[in-house]
């Protein structure tokens, strides 16, 4: 069965310094695999998708993430944080053409000081 | 376009009692998806059903159950409340399903206590 892992349940940043969240995944097919973020008292809205198009994706809001087969990663990027990036953060993988079958990871608390 | 409705947004209930939880897909969406989010086990999948059929289902007791109708709303059902049920449910809706890394949309939850 697939799964993800995301390292370090909380990360702490300055505005402006640049944002790493990591996720690395786990499946015996080739996955497709998401980054959601939620706000407090908010459902999950989607940040970005890799789904074999390309390895870089580029995302809602500045983020970016970089599919690495070789390492298992897909880790979440943006150069430069905002306030408002302040959020819990959500990796997801799947396996299935439909996505029906969605594993998320435990989550990552990003707080952005000023 | 509307996105996913899901209602009661809050609600306690008592150890025993049971609970139904609905959700309005956008529409045009065909399949709905449920999740259970708790502080300590995180997102967990409950099922999905797709064209009024559970196509998929998660590792929860009998006690979680759910349905869909005609109209793809679905509605979840929790029955002899534990403590531990206490937790956001999410409703997540996707379009037909056949087009690759579909993207899956969520409401904003229903908050369950249970005391």
């Amino acid at each position: 069965a697939q799964s993800v892992t995301q390292l370090g349940s909380h990360v702490s940043v300055s505005e402006g310094a640049l944002v790493l969240l990591r996720c690395n995944y786990s499946s015996s097919v080739p996955p497709y695999l998401f980054w959601y973020v939620q706000y407090p008292n908010q459902g999950l809205q989607l940040l970005l998708k890799y789904t074999s198009a390309a390895t870089l994706v580029k995302g809602i809001n500045g983020f970016e993430a970089e599919f690495k087969k070789s390492e298992t990663s897909f880790h979440l990027t943006k150069p430069s944080a905002h306030m408002s990036d302040a959020a819990e953060y959500f990796c997801a993988v799947s396996t299935s053409y439909n996505n029906n079958d969605m594993r998320f990871g435990a989550g990552t608390r990003l707080t952005v000081k000023p | 376009k509307a996105g996913v409705t899901q209602t009661p947004r809050y609600l306690i209930k008592t150890r025993g009692q049971q609970v139904t939880l609905s959700c309005s897909p956008i529409s045009g969406h065909r399949s709905v998806s449920w999740y259970q989010q708790t502080p300590g086990q995180g997102l967990q999948f409950l099922f999905e059903y797709f064209s009024e059929t559970q196509r998929n289902k998660g590792n929860f007791p009998g006690r979680f159950s759910g349905r869909q109708f005609s109209n793809s709303r679905s509605e979840m059902n929790v029955s002899t409340l534990e403590l531990g049920d206490s937790a956001l449910y999410l409703c997540a809706s996707s379009s037909t399903g056949v087009e690759e890394g579909n993207t899956i949309y969520f409401g904003e939850g229903s908050w369950l206590t249970v005391v």
